[in-house]
């Protein structure tokens, strides 16, 4: 079966640093999602996107996130200054988004670890 | 806005048993989706099953089903003849379509020997 592949499984970043996470969404989808998760919280929206562009953000998603899909198959999350805070597992998701098929598959994760 | 609650943040159940576990929505939409998320210690994201608000059958996939019932806005899933494998965080999640998941908190189940 398919799947969202992600790197790197764990990343480790000093507080202030930029750091770059990377995503494969399954070929033939069109939507792209970053979800992220504090360790025993639940799963928390951070972004949609669909045509190269944002479609909708949550509060988390301040000016210190940014996505990318810089060649057609990768989907990145950048963030510009980490903070203690953001240490998270951070999940990619895709779906296809037909009128039958509204499934969202997830990728395995990284661990964002800021010291 | 849609709220997902799981009531239960941690269940047990002894292997082979059957549980269930809670879910209920608030929306005000009559057409979306709902799903239940299994995430194992691992701690990757994975489909259990889905449901459709316009399909009166409730989904159904070998060991794990749901009993969904709109009116009450409620959607819980149950796990028949239980294994180990199945310990893991269970989590609901509601999407609207052509909009985001929006996941409950979640409850933690262990499946005792």
């Amino acid at each position: 079966e398919p799947e969202v592949t992600q790197t790197p499984s764990h990343q480790v970043t000093q507080m202030g640093q930029e750091v770059i996470l990377r995503c494969v969404p399954i070929s033939n989808h069109l939507y792209f999602y970053w979800y992220r998760q504090i360790l025993g919280q639940k799963v928390e929206f951070l972004v949609s996107f669909y045509n190269n562009e944002i479609s909708e953000k949550s509060e988390i998603f301040d000016d210190q996130f940014s996505v990318e899909r810089p060649d057609g198959s990768n989907f990145t999350l950048k963030i510009r200054s980490t903070k203690l805070e953001d240490s998270a597992m951070y999940f990619c998701a895709s779906t296809e988004r037909t009128a039958t098929n509204e499934k969202l598959f997830f990728g395995s994760g990284t661990q964002l670890s800021v010291l | 806005a849609q709220t997902v609650t799981q009531s239960q943040p941690e269940m047990s159940v002894q292997e082979a048993e059957t549980v269930t576990l809670s879910c209920t929505y608030d929306t005000s939409e009559n057409n979306y989706y709902l799903f239940w998320y299994k995430q194992p210690p691992s701690r990757q994201m994975i489909l259990v099953i889905r449901q459709e608000a316009y399909k009166q059958q409730n989904a159904t996939e070998n060991r794990f089903s749901v009993n969904f019932q709109k009116a009450a806005k409620s959607f819980s899933l149950k796990i028949s003849d239980s294994q180990l494998g199945d310990t893991a965080m269970y989590f609901c999640a509601f999407m609207k379509p052509g909009n985001q998941f929006y996941f409950g908190t979640g409850t933690s189940l262990t499946v005792i020997p």
